[in-house]
């Protein structure tokens, strides 16, 4: 019931195109779902999150879309660029909790 | 302000030996969580420390403790290594509560030969 699935573990897609990266969870006591990046060498940065009273969130070329009944949420990476390319993690957290479960990773590559 | 900084940022120890890695969180963050990452498990949750006290365990066995200091920095052992303990040790700071944001630092690279 900790876990978060992650789909798919890579990606790739062309300069200008849509990326999206989709994760599951199963434990419905998570309020909070952060998405990270991380670059080879450093450590994750968080670019964008979502409580489960929201059904999207848009943060400049980022939108997170949540579905609640489904217990998924996905990441949309708008005009992709290849700086861009990094590896993304999912998470969830537990209500008073601190502790993120995070999914397994995707390595996203924009082509130019 | 200043991130969350980790030092050292790598490390080579042998077998058997014993590590402490060091965190400083961003000013004024009094939550500080730690982190193992992996390519194989990815990244598990080893502890959190909030006003010096461990407030949350992950499923490490008890080689790997840790402790908070009153100035909030924090410093995370691991005793009697084994290779597979060869990893990215991050840290993650926070206000405790809302917002949950955690921000993460840069991680020390530990290798276990």
């Amino acid at each position: 019931q900790q876990q978060v699935k992650q789909s798919p573990q890579s990606l790739i897609v062309q300069k200008g195109g849509i990326s999206i990266i989709n994760c599951a969870y199963e434990n419905t006591a998570f309020d909070y779902f952060p998405w990270y990046q991380q670059f080879p060498g450093k450590g994750p940065a968080l670019l964008i999150a979502i409580r489960p009273d929201v059904s999207e969130k848009k943060e400049g070329r980022f939108t997170i879309s949540f579905n609640k009944s489904a217990k998924q949420f996905s990441l949309h990476i708008m005009d992709s660029q290849p700086g861009d390319s990094a590896t993304y993690f999912c998470a969830a957290r537990g209500q008073g909790a601190q502790k993120l479960v995070f999914g397994q990773g995707t390595r996203l590559t924009i082509n130019p | 302000k200043a991130g969350v900084t980790q030092t050292p940022r790598y490390l080579i120890k042998t077998r058997g030996q014993q590590v402490t890695l060091s965190c400083s969180p961003i000013s004024g963050h009094r939550s500080v969580s730690w982190y193992q990452q992996t390519p194989g498990q990815g990244l598990q949750f080893l502890f959190e420390y909030f006003s010096e006290t461990q407030r949350n365990k992950g499923n490490f066995p008890g080689r790997f403790s840790g402790r908070q200091f009153s100035n909030s920095r924090s410093e995370m052992n691991v005793s009697t290594l084994e290779l597979g303990d060869s990893a990215l040790y991050l840290c993650a700071s926070s206000l405790r509560g809302n917002p949950y944001e955690q921000y993460f630092g840069p991680g020390t690279r530990l290798t276990v030969t």
